[in-house]
């Protein structure tokens, strides 16, 4: 199994601009997240996901779109980039939340916004 | 604000000395997380607590979740340099099918 897969692992963007980072797991799992770690502030929860055709916001959603099609894939969107979306994003999944269920993350993207 | 809250924010510790890095909510917490970070990589789980009063132990890191389920720490015995990174709890509070994320604890290990 290759896990939690995450790309780009780094990336620079002008103001603006939009991407997609992608993530994909292979272990069947229905639950996925987004989050976004800056210094001194932990991990804040983006968006997540309980199964296909299934997303929420989580703590900071504003200027993010996400999208569950598959259960392996969740893609996080960035319509117009602002320099405040600067930041590490990790995504994760697990077999569920609430339950015995180790959270798996991936290995991050670093995304600069100019 | 956030729905948790890990003290200290920061730590340094001599090598050999022990350290504990607390976790609180003013909810009950369901699935409390322990997570490891060494700066600029991926986060390391360390262990998983769900039931009021429950320990466990990995090496010389204990956790533990108190009776009411609002507060978990993290004790780290005879710390050691590969101790040394961001410690983070994460939580489903009150059975929400959401998981976040205290701010961290940077610690650092002097020789």
């Amino acid at each position: 199994n290759a896990g939690v897969t995450q790309t780009p692992k780094f990336q620079v963007l002008k103001t603006g601009q939009s991407m997609t980072l992608q993530c994909a797991q292979d272990m069947n799992h229905e639950y996925m997240s987004w989050y976004r770690q800056d210094p001194g502030m932990g991990l804040r929860l983006i968006h997540y996901s309980v199964g296909a055709g299934i997303t929420d916001q989580g703590e900071v959603p504003n200027g993010y779109n996400v999208s569950r099609s598959t259960t392996e894939d969740f893609p996080l969107r960035l319509l117009s980039a602002a320099p405040s979306q600067t930041s590490v994003y990790f995504c994760a999944s697990s077999y569920s939340v609430g339950l015995a269920n180790e959270q798996f993350f991936g290995p991050g993207t670093r995304l600069t916004v100019l | 604000s956030q729905e948790l809250e890990q003290s200290p924010q920061s730590l340094i510790v001599q090598e050999g000395k022990n350290l504990t890095i607390n976790c609180t909510s003013s909810k009950t917490l369901y699935g409390l997380y322990w997570y490891k970070q060494k700066y600029g990589e991926g986060l390391i789980f360390l262990m998983m607590l769900q039931k009021g009063g429950e320990e466990k132990s990995h090496e010389k890191i204990t956790a533990k979740l108190d009776e009411k389920k609002q507060q978990s720490s993290l004790h780290i015995t005879a710390s050691q340099p590969s101790h040394a990174g961001i410690y983070l709890c994460g939580a489903s509070i009150q059975g929400a099918q959401k998981l976040v994320f205290g701010q961290g604890t940077r610690l650092t290990i002097n020789p």
